[in-house]
């Protein structure tokens, strides 16, 4: 099956401006995560979709992120403005049934820097 | 929210050499537990679940100790293949979502 989708692969911004990203879920996974992994941290869970829904944005800054899944299939992810902080790697999941990991899959990331 | 937490390392070690990595948890009601994978700029992969009762999966071993609230695994005969960061897994509460360690990093060298 393929895998789950994300663009752009890299991002160069300057702070201030704003970005957005885009999410493509293995066809059928109802559940979406977005995750922000800081250079030499782990993932950190910023967002949680069920369908179209949202389960978990309790570590969203949404000052700045906002983040839509309409249809309950692709996820956007957007950051204005967006300050040096945000430099890392946004990375997208999904999974078929939602329950931690049975079968988390993630994207390749877009690697996002801030100057 | 607290997450998992691991020693980064780096570990260094041979061609060959068994290597074990621990991490604690500080929820006591967390069920759930995993080892993922990642490779340098690539994104994280599960390695395998973990169980009280242990998972073995060919070199790798994993165990989950309740009483003292920590995870370890066990890689026996490293390769230099294995090279990269282990990053300890906790389910959340309600099980859906999963919460990442800051990863330990492992180098084996020939």
């Amino acid at each position: 099956e393929a895998g789950v989708a994300q663009s752009p692969r890299y991002k160069i911004i300057e702070k201030r401006q704003s970005v957005a990203f885009w999410c493509n879920p293995i066809s059928g996974h109802a559940t979406l995560y977005w995750y922000q992994q800081i250079l030499g941290q782990g993932p950190k869970l910023l967002i949680q979709f069920q369908n179209n829904g949202v389960v978990d944005d309790s570590q969203l800054p949404k000052d700045r992120f906002s983040a839509e899944r309409l249809k309950g299939v692709d996820s956007t992810l957007k950051i204005q403005p967006a300050k040096l902080e945000d430099s890392a790697v946004y990375l997208c999941a999904s999974s078929r049934t939602g329950t931690g990991g049975d079968g988390y899959t993630f994207g390749s990331g877009t690697r996002l820097t801030v100057v | 929210r607290k997450e998992v937490e691991q020693d980064p390392g780096p570990f260094n070690v041979p061609e060959g050499a068994t290597v074990a990595f621990n991490c604690t948890y500080s929820n006591s009601a967390s069920q759930s537990f995993f080892w993922y994978r990642q490779d340098c700029r690539k994104e994280p992969k599960l390695l395998m679940s973990v169980y009280s009762s242990g998972n073995e999966d060919g070199r790798f071993t994993a165990q989950l100790n309740r009483a003292s609230q920590y995870i370890s695994l066990l890689i026996r005969d490293s390769k230099l293949s294995d090279s990269a960061t282990y990053l300890c897994v906790e389910a959340n509460q309600a099980g859906t979502a999963l919460i990442f360690g800051k990863g330990t990093t492992l180098s084996v060298s020939s």
